[in-house]
């Protein structure tokens, strides 16, 4: 079974620019959820989107958007970049069931540089 | 800030000893994960333990929850170079909008 993918996996835009991230999920995987990782704050959640709904929602301003689609892939969008919008951006899919046992698998990321 | 506490923030050990990295967390929980990070790039999903579990083995590793100080721990015994990396764990919590909250890591060192 193919892992969770992501593209582009390294991508340089300048201030003020938008982005646009992409997540394949695992097959049959419905949940998807995204996460940013830098030196200064660590690994944080963005957000995670189900069945094309935003299901849960981390602490970033709206310039942070996402979407997911009918066939579970998903986008993510950063609108007017700032420097310390750069990061490696985490994709993790899983079949997102209520309880105890969610496994959250996750792709190889996009590192974004802002310059 | 999301992030749990973990100690130590690095460990540097000799190939064939014991390594223990530990993670504290503040809320209630469903489960706790622990994933490994080879410089930089996607999370390779190790264990998950649930909270009415106290311990879990898997392999070389083992993992210890403890809800009523909200920690846990994970062992991996025998070590090998190829497990040179940073280990985080990660919360999934009660009641929360938040998916996972992730300790701030521990950057393990194996030297052949």
């Amino acid at each position: 079974k193919a892992g969770v993918t992501q593209t582009p996996r390294y991508l340089i835009k300048t201030r003020g620019q938008q982005v646009t991230l992409s997540c394949s999920p695992i097959s049959g995987h419905r949940s998807v959820s995204w996460y940013q990782q830098t030196p200064g704050q660590g690994l944080q959640f963005l957000f995670e989107y189900f069945s094309e709904t935003q299901r849960n929602k981390g602490n970033f301003p709206g310039r942070f958007s996402g979407r997911q689609f009918s066939n579970s892939r998903s986008e993510m969008n950063v609108s007017t970049l700032e420097l310390g919008d750069s990061a490696l951006y985490l994709c993790a899919s899983s079949f997102g069931g209520w309880g105890s046992t969610d496994t959250q698998y996750f792709g190889p990321g996009t590192r974004l540089t802002v310059l | 800030s999301q992030q749990g506490e973990e100690d130590p923030q690095a460990l540097s050990i000799q190939e064939g000893e014991n390594a223990t990295m530990n993670c504290s967390y503040k809320t209630s929980i469903n489960n706790l994960q622990w994933y490994r990070q080879n410089s930089g790039r996607g999370l390779v999903h190790l264990i998950l333990i649930r909270s009415n579990e106290r311990e879990k083995h898997s392999g070389r590793l083992r993992v210890t929850l403890d809800t009523s100080k909200k920690s846990s721990s994970l062992l991996i015994t025998a070590s090998r170079a190829a497990d040179t990396a940073s280990y985080f764990c990660a919360t999934d919590p009660m009641d929360s909008s938040y998916k996972l909250i992730f300790g701030s890591g521990t950057r393990l060192l194996v030297r052949p």
